[in-house]
């Protein structure tokens, strides 16, 4: 079964720290990357998508993959409260196809 | 800005009737788009692909004669919960796929929290 794995956390880091998520797929044939953050009661926000090895930067968000590892991170400099939300892994195998998601690992960023 | 709109926002039904959520595009053309269900600090699950003009295509488990889904138009697919029950309160969420100059982006719609009493 074609998966991806995170761990659900909750990943507690303090305010300003940098928040680092993980995530691990197992089909090989996955081409591209997406983070959603999500809080609770709504539905999923889309934050980065990542298709090329190494890393993409937009903010104070960082995404990294290393398809060789099958390996994708999140990585959230200055974190704040407001980041404080579930995060989901999705990763897809062609262009507009159906996304797999991994169950998300939760981030708290305490004062 | 929000690029997939739903509505209803939030529905309440008794047990036993039907229940209509749309998801449409904003200013862009879907052929595809896709039914999602959480239910509590639980994950998404994909429910069923909707396609344009043609059958939707569920997943395994999803019943598609309870869950009908009808894409009729390039910017609005419908679900319908028929005969719903309280263990269909839940709350589902459409996606669709934009595309940009060089890549394609699912957005989410904000969601329709459906409770069955």
């Amino acid at each position: 079964q074609k998966e991806v794995e995170q761990n659900s956390g909750p990943l507690s880091v303090p305010e300003g720290a940098i928040a680092s998520l993980n995530c691990t797929y197992s089909d090989r044939g996955s081409q591209s990357f997406f983070w959603y953050r999500q809080y609770s009661g709504k539905s999923p926000e889309l934050i980065m998508f990542i298709y090329s090895n190494g890393d993409k930067e937009d903010g104070r968000f960082t995404a990294q993959l290393n398809k060789a590892s099958q390996y994708v991170s999140l990585l959230i400099r200055d974190s704040q409260p407001s980041d404080s939300a579930t995060y989901l892994c999705a990763a897809n195998t062609g262009t507009a196809s159906k996304l797999t998601f991994g169950t998300g690992t939760r981030l708290q960023v305490t004062l | 800005g929000a690029v997939v709109s739903q509505h209803p926002s939030r529905v309440i039904c008794k047990s036993g009737t039907s229940v209509k959520i749309e998801c449409r595009s904003l200013d862009f053309q879907a052929t595809t788009m896709f039914w999602y269900r959480q239910f509590p600090k639980q994950s998404l699950m994909l429910m069923a692909t909707s396609n344009e003009g043609s059958k939707a295509t569920y997943e395994q488990g999803v019943e598609k004669d309870k869950f009908l889904i009808n894409h009729a138009s390039l910017t609005l697919s419908t679900l319908t919960v028929t005969s719903a029950h309280p263990e269909d309160s839940s709350f589902y969420i459409c996606s669709a796929w934009v595309s940009g100059t060089y890549s394609y982006e699912q957005y989410f719609g904000p969601g329709t929290r459906l409770t069955v009493t």
